[in-house]
């Protein structure tokens, strides 16, 4: 199985600033059709995960645009680029190149 | 709108088997494949399967060693995951979930359904 490892586990953030995600890959998600199998998720508290991210770079439907995710092969970023009270919670990568995994994720509290 | 609906909360005891409903509305059933993906108390999440409601077309992570059972009703739009000999560490909060083949990510998910192995 390919294994996803973000950092870092726990991000203390401030409103209005910047804050950023590490994935890393096992192996590289590239697929042959030149598209980068890798997804962003949010979980906020209490609640089911939330697409924000597909194919490493495209916002999902209704997600604001201070987010925003990037890479290539096997290193991957989400970048809130001024955090909100609403951006708190746990965010997973997930890829789907191959059999389903998720990152270990990362918690944003304020 | 596109909605996945699951059923309640369950206790059961251990060795004991447990069914969870996943009822969509609002797309074809049968042109996306459901994900099953769990979230023992505290931690992340865990991938379970997949079953295509359209091809029959179903898998299953090797971690649950033919305990787990992925079935689909078209007439109900309605996907099931059945999980037998169930254990304390199969405590969890089980979530379907939509599989969007032209972003190739899960889009949209059910509330969850807790359920809760307990003696």
């Amino acid at each position: 199985d390919i294994v996803l490892t973000q950092s870092p586990l726990s991000l203390p953030v401030t409103p209005g600033e910047p804050a950023s995600i590490s994935c890393k890959s096992s192996q590289s998600l590239l697929h042959s059709n030149g598209f980068t199998y890798l997804n962003w998720y949010l979980q906020r508290p209490g609640k089911s995960p939330q697409l924000l991210i597909y194919l490493g770079s495209r916002r999902a439907s209704g997600v604001p645009d201070r987010f925003s995710g990037s890479g290539t092969g096997t290193d991957f970023t989400l970048r809130i680029s001024r955090v909100e009270a609403e951006d708190i919670g746990v965010y997973y990568c997930m890829q789907a190149l191959q059999t389903l995994t998720f990152g270990g994720g990362t918690k944003v509290e304020i | 709108q596109v909605q996945l609906v699951q059923s309640e909360t369950e206790v059961h005891k251990p060795g004991a088997s447990v069914t969870v409903s996943c009822k969509s509305s609002g797309f074809s059933f049968t042109s996306h494949p459901i994900h099953w993906v769990r979230q023992a108390p505290g931690q992340g999440l865990e991938w379970m399967g997949w079953i295509n409601a359209g091809s029959g077309n179903r898998k299953s992570s090797p971690k649950f060693q033919g305990r787990l059972s992925l079935t689909t009703d078209t007439s109900a739009n309605t996907a099931y995951m059945r999980l037998t000999s169930l254990r304390f560490e199969d405590t969890a909060i089980y979530y379907c979930a939509r599989f969007w083949a032209d972003g190739e990510a899960l889009d949209f998910w059910g509330q969850g359904s807790l359920v809760t192995v307990s003696s």
